[in-house]
């Protein structure tokens, strides 16, 4: 399958601070990526649809002023979780959409631990 | 809430034997998706079934999707250790641009 590289795997940062997650399709082009939150032994909930070139189209009750998206190129999408709180703990992931197969191929996910 | 159930949340099984996961959904569908996720990693993508097919196989997996039902099943036959990994269904719903919604996930457990 196609390679989605996420970076970093874990992050530890103090309250208040801005954390960003990259999300890279590494041998395809992606005008679509995908933010995902899982929470311990939980399923996935979408966060938010990245789409180059345009503004991320976010789902209800996800705070747009809290999780920057920037897709600014076919294969990198930015997730900027800002003035992180704990609260804000948890594992997010990624994905990129292959238009040809219309699957979505994962990064390995982000283990953000706000103290 | 659209996110379809799975069933069982949780399969112990031997070596060898069988696994059958189960997935009901909620709305009308293009595909039905599943995937493996290992503790604390991404999501690996396995099988896509499209909403006019009723089985497909992709060696040890067999996938079925029942539209009428609203639901699809996941065999993994031969079961081995590695197969050890929660395993989630997703839809991919008409009208929703591609977006997939996850099943609540099953944690397959083989033990030698």
């Amino acid at each position: 399958g196609a390679v989605v590289s996420q970076h970093p795997s874990r992050v530890i940062c103090k309250s208040g601070t801005s954390v960003k997650i990259e999300c890279r399709s590494l041998d395809f082009q992606a005008t679509t990526m995908f933010w995902y939150r899982q929470f311990p032994k939980k399923s996935l909930m979408l966060m938010a649809t990245s789409n180059e070139g345009s503004k991320a189209t976010y789902e209800q009750g996800v705070e747009k002023d809290k999780f920057l998206i920037n897709h600014a190129s076919l294969t990198l999408s930015t997730l900027t979780v800002t003035s992180a709180h704990p609260e804000d703990s948890s594992f997010y992931i990624c994905s990129a959409r292959q238009v040809a197969k219309n699957i979505q191929y994962f990064g390995a996910g982000t283990r953000l631990s706000v103290l | 809430s659209q996110q379809g159930e799975e069933d069982p949340q949780a399969l112990s099984i031997q070596e060898g034997e069988n696994a059958t996961m189960n997935c009901s959904y909620k709305t009308s569908i293009n595909n039905l998706q599943w995937y493996r996720q290992n503790s604390g990693r991404g999501l690996v993508h396995l099988i896509l079934i499209r909403s006019n097919e009723r089985e497909k196989h992709s060696g040890r997996l067999r996938v079925t999707l029942d539209t009428s039902k609203k639901s699809s099943s996941l065999l993994i036959t031969a079961s081995r250790a590695a197969d050890t990994a929660s395993y989630f269904c997703a839809t991919d719903a008409t009208g929703t641009a591609s977006k997939l919604t996850f099943g609540t996930g099953t944690r397959l457990q083989v033990t030698l």
